[in-house]
Order: C-alpha cells, then structure tokens, then sequence
C-alpha cells in the first residue's frame, strides 16, 4: 500500500543544531508540503513543493529550509534550532491539481 | 488573507447526542472547504469537503454544508459514538495555489460513554 512516512517520529535537540525531518512518499504524488502544528494555532504552512526542483515559501519559512531532489522525498531542515520551533511537524502530498492532503503521522520536535 | 474561525473548544459529549462544531471562513476568492480529523497520535485524515456554494459534504455520518451567504462550513452529526473521539479541523483552499491549506485552530471533541 502506498504511504507517507516522517522520520524520526520524535526528537529532542539543542537550541542552535541543525535538525533534518525526513518525509518520504510511495503514492507518486507531484506536491508536497511541510505543516507545523501549535496549540491555538491549527497548522501553519512552512514550505512547499509541486515537483523536483520546486520549493516555495509558506506563511511561516523563517528557519526552515526545504530540497526536492526526487519525487518521493522533501526533507525539511532547520539550520539552527530556536525553542519557538518546538513543534510537531506534519508533511503531507497530494497529486497535481488536488487540494486533498495525505498526512505523515507527525514528527514532535523538542529544542531545548 | 484568508482565515478559518472554529468555535472554541473543547467539546464533551455523551454518546448518541447530536455534534455541531461551528466553522466560519473568511476568503478573497471561491474557496474550497474541507473538515479534517485528526486521531490521537496520528496524522490529519480528510472527513468531508465541499467545493462550492451549496454543496453539501458528507462521510461517516458527518455532514457540512457550504453557506456562502454566511461564509460558513458547520460539522454536524446525529449521534455521536466514543470512538468519534477526536480533533477536528477546519480548512479552506483559496483557489489560487492546490494543496495550500489554511486551517482553523482545532476543536477538541471528547464522547463519553
């Protein structure tokens, strides 16, 4: 069955290290996207992508940094981890033309 | 921007009352509006959508409609069973880009036996 994967599932690092999430897609779709879920807040979209080579920015980007190499992966990175990034982390797909997300099952990032 | 407004939660119930979770959306364009439902320790499922004014989106017993004259988006259900224990979310697509998401906080909905 196709699926979406996130890795790691948990983590806990150091205020300034640099952290990669991992999201890996078998359903061969086109877009991906990265989601960051706060209380009071739902999910905020931090970037996206609609193919290989393709990344955008989304309403919350600052810290974070995406690649899409391949279609099946689109690792998220923060290049020196903040305590307001603590987090729990959702990467979801969909195929092209499709406003309906398949989620990960979520990735909580503690920085202490 | 585009925003989504949940009633504020969260929601306790016994099981078989009747579910509303109120939803109002605010958007410059035609969009598109979703409910999703989010399992404990799991990732966001879709539960229903609608994709224009009117439409009504259905699943599992719930039931949303589109009401574009009050830009709302209500989840409802009859009856509801412990195992609905769960967050729901409200969302919208704006129609400018596939896949952009804007979502309301989360309601938290609890059913007790």
């Amino acid at each position: 069955d196709a699926e979406i994967t996130q890795s790691p599932r948990h983590k806990i690092t150091e205020t300034g290290r640099q952290v990669t999430l991992a999201c890996h897609q078998t359903w061969n779709h086109n877009n991906m996207f990265w989601y960051r879920q706060d209380l009071g807040h739902g999910l905020r979209l931090i970037h996206y992508s609609y193919g290989v080579q393709d990344t955008n920015k989304g309403e919350v980007s600052d810290g974070y940094s995406v690649s899409r190499s391949n279609t099946e992966d689109l690792p998220l990175t923060l290049e020196s981890a903040a305590s307001s990034q603590t987090s729990v982390y959702f990467c979801a797909s969909s195929p092209q033309g499709s406003n309906v997300l398949t989620f990960g099952a979520g990735s909580r990032l503690t920085v202490l | 921007g585009d925003s989504v407004t949940q009633m504020e939660g969260p929601v306790t119930l016994s099981e078989e009352a009747f579910l509303t979770i109120n939803c109002t959306y605010t958007a410059t364009g035609y969009p598109s509006l979703f409910w999703y439902v989010q399992y404990p320790g799991e990732g966001l499922q879709l539960l229903l959508k609608a994709t224009k004014a009117d439409d009504k989106g259905s699943n599992k017993g719930f039931e949303a409609t589109y009401r574009k004259e009050t830009t709302s988006f209500h989840l409802e259900k009859g009856s509801v069973q412990v195992s609905d224990s769960a967050v729901y979310f409200c969302a919208l697509n704006g129609g400018t880009s596939y896949g952009k998401l804007t979502f309301g906080q989360g309601t938290i909905l609890t059913v007790h036996p």
